[in-house]
């Protein structure tokens, strides 16, 4: 599976948008990327997930770029509650393996 | 009410104590996981199943095993429990051919002393 790389940490101000990047430069025609987020000690929360169109939906929006290398969720409107350590995983969709491969992740941290 | 609960949700044990964590799930999915997750690393997969029939170790599987009792079911034992096994402990289900959507319940905090 791809490599995933995202920044340790990001600060966004309430009410703005927070956009979270992730490389994924080896990542093959078949797998997918997928956003989690996980709340401080809280189970990871599933955000959106896409191949190479861009996906919206009532949490967020997925920007992929079109060599599929990279790309960028936003939260369009970042809250208090936003704040939470955001995963990037890259996988093949439906693969039998069973497990989600968490990183380090992105920890934003919404300021008011 | 939640759709993937775990109980117990704090848990002290001594060593050498067997202890058996428990997930439920409302969702009707097929699949189900269970991960471990240290501080500040992330999480590690320890069992999974995609049917009551199906069970398969994941990464970290030794020193625990697993019961499928029923689609909505899915028990993780510590035959004997040791210090590093203290960890906050996730479920998780997911449909069948969505593997990698899943839906997390709220973690078991485990202290073995």
């Amino acid at each position: 599976d791809a490599k995933t790389t995202q920044p340790t940490s990001m600060d966004c101000a309430e009410g703005r948008a927070a956009n979270l990047p992730c490389n994924h430069s080896t990542i093959s025609g078949n797998e997918y990327v997928y956003w989690y987020r996980q709340i401080h000690s809280q189970g990871p929360q599933y955000i959106i997930h896409g191949l190479k169109n861009n996906e919206t939906n009532e949490m967020a929006s997925l920007i992929i770029t079109e060599d599929r290398k990279s790309s960028t969720l936003i939260l369009p409107h970042a809250t208090l509650r936003d704040t939470a350590v955001y995963y990037c995983i890259v996988r093949v969709y439906g693969g039998s393996q069973g497990n989600l491969i968490f990183g380090k992740g992105t920890k934003l941290s919404v300021k008011p | 009410d939640a759709d993937v609960t775990q109980t117990p949700r704090n848990r002290i044990t001594k060593t050498g104590k067997r202890i058996m964590l428990e997930c439920s799930q409302t969702k009707g999915h097929d699949r189900m996981y269970w991960y471990r997750q240290d501080p500040g690393l992330g999480l590690r997969l320890i069992y999974y199943s995609f049917d009551v029939k199906d069970i398969n170790k994941g990464e970290i599987s030794d020193g625990y095993s697993v019961s499928r009792q029923a689609q909505a079911k899915f028990s993780l034992s510590l035959e004997s429990a040791i210090p590093n096994q203290t960890a906050l402990y996730f479920c998780a289900t997911s449909d069948y051919g969505t593997s990698y959507e899943q839906y997390f319940g709220p973690g078991t905090r485990l202290t073995v002393t």
